[in-house]
């Protein structure tokens, strides 16, 4: 199976312009999650998506949201920008059920888009 | 902060030696996990231990963990080049949300 993939892989913009990253996860994969990195917070949680709805959130303010498609791939969008929203930004997917029919946790990530606000 | 915290930040290490990590957590979890970063890059998981288990392996991987003191160790061993990366431990507090430590960076010299 070819694994998660994201658009675009880098991207500069300026302050006060907003962006939408792209997500696809592994094909049969429902759940989604986007993660923030930086190098002074390192690696956040943003928000989680499964069947098209939000399961969960980090603290993160408003300006940043997302949503999720009848496909899996999901978008995240970031309004406003600022220059402390200058990161990486990671996209996981997950299967429920492993491959020997137990539950899994397990995560998978993409190469991440990285941000520079200018 | 909810982050986990790791030690040594940095290892310096030759080809063949043995390299531990250690993740220290805040939380009750699930699950304790291990990734390694290339560059900058996206994450590979590694391995996964329940809270229900001490000891797993996996390959030259070698993890412990210790819910008592909310506490776990990464051991690889017989370290190549190619394990030059930064390691993360996430833990997993049963929301599908996982709370990552801070890193540790690992450069193995030939």
């Amino acid at each position: 199976k070819a694994g998660v993939t994201q658009t675009p892989r880098y991207l500069i913009k300026t302050r006060g312009q907003q962006v939408t990253l792209s997500c696809s996860p592994i094909s049969g994969h429902r759940s989604v999650s986007w993660y923030q990195q930086t190098p002074g917070q390192g690696l956040q949680f943003l928000f989680e998506y499964f069947s098209e709805t939000q399961r969960n959130k980090g603290n993160f303010p408003g300006r940043f949201s997302g949503r999720q498609f009848s496909n899996s791939r999901s978008e995240m969008n970031v309004s406003t920008l600022e220059l402390g929203d200058s990161a990486l930004y990671l996209c996981a997917s997950r299967d429920r059920v492993g491959r020997e029919g137990q539950r899994t946790d397990t995560q998978y990530f993409g190469p991440g888009t990285r941000l520079t606000v200018l | 902060s909810q982050q986990g915290e790791e030690d040594p930040q940095a290892l310096s290490i030759q080809e063949g030696e043995n390299a531990t990590m250690n993740c220290s957590y805040k939380t009750s979890i699930n699950n304790l996990q291990w990734y390694r970063q290339n560059s900058g890059r996206g994450l590979v998981h590694l391995i996964l231990i329940r809270s229900n288990e001490r000891e797993k392996h996996s390959g030259r991987l070698r993890v412990t963990l210790d819910t008592s003191k909310k506490s776990s160790s990464l051991l690889i061993t017989a370290s190549r080049a190619a394990d030059t990366a930064s390691y993360f431990c996430a833990m997993n507090t049963g929301f599908q949300k996982l709370v990552f430590g801070t890193g540790t960076r690992l450069l193995v010299s030939p």
